[in-house]
């Protein structure tokens, strides 16, 4: 069974940073992309960054590109995001999001359940 | 970057109801179209991707449609677990832009 389970999310500061983890499993995790997606209070859902198998490649939405990273640690299975410089805007429900394609299209086919994140 | 609407922003229906919701996007993304269901609190789940291919395990009352710019999400017949939030999301370019999403709630 696949499982993404999200943690470190908390109460911060505006300014301040915080660490969030995905722990990944039922799944080769080293051949996987995987994304962070959020959900600010009565919004929808945001894409947010991307990562490829190997962390060549990365990409971020512009409303965090240069104060978010992510990375990953395949022999743990983790996926990671660094928040620095957080803003209340930032405040969410942080998700991971296993990515898969079929031929050119991609889609996200399992997320976790989330993380809270409150920038106050 | 491409933007997402749907219609309607919420509906209310009952049990046995068919239920459709349109989801356009600001220009042609072929079929490269997907749809979730995410109730609060939960993990979103994927149900149709590429415009109209059910996900693995989703039931077939759910039915996805359209190619280019308009698209729908079909529930032909609506189960009480099926009251929801719905999102499209398009996977033409990145970034991969979501829909307001279509809160589907008990009449």
């Amino acid at each position: 069974e696949v499982q993404l389970v999200e943690s470190g999310g908390g109460l911060v500061q505006p300014g301040g940073s915080l660490r969030l983890s995905c722990a990944a499993s039922g799944f080769t995790f080293s051949n996987s992309e995987i994304n962070w997606v959020r959900q600010a209070p009565g919004k929808g859902l945001e894409w947010i960054s991307y990562i490829g198998s190997r962390e060549s490649t990365t990409s971020y939405a512009d409303s965090v590109k240069g104060r978010f990273t992510i990375s990953r640690d395949n022999a743990k299975k983790s996926l990671y995001l660094q928040m620095d410089s957080l803003r209340a805007e930032d405040t969410a429900v942080y998700y991971c999001a296993k990515d898969a394609d079929y031929g050119l299209i991609s889609y996200f086919d399992y997320w976790g359940q989330g993380t809270l994140v409150t920038v106050s | 970057d491409i933007q997402m609407t749907q219609s309607p922003s919420s509906l209310s229906a009952s049990v046995g109801d068919r239920v459709t919701i349109t989801c356009r996007a600001s220009q042609s993304i072929n079929n490269y179209l997907n749809w979730y269901q995410h109730k609060p609190g939960k993990a979103p789940k994927l149900l149709i991707y590429g415009a109209s291919s059910l996900h693995s395990g989703v039931p077939s009352r759910f039915s996805g449609s359209g190619f280019g710019t308009d698209f729908t999400l079909t529930i032909s017949s609506l189960q009480p677990e099926d009251f929801a939030n719905y999102y499209c999301q398009q996977s033409y370019s990145s970034p991969r832009t979501f829909g307001p999403g279509t809160k589907v709630d008990v009449k």
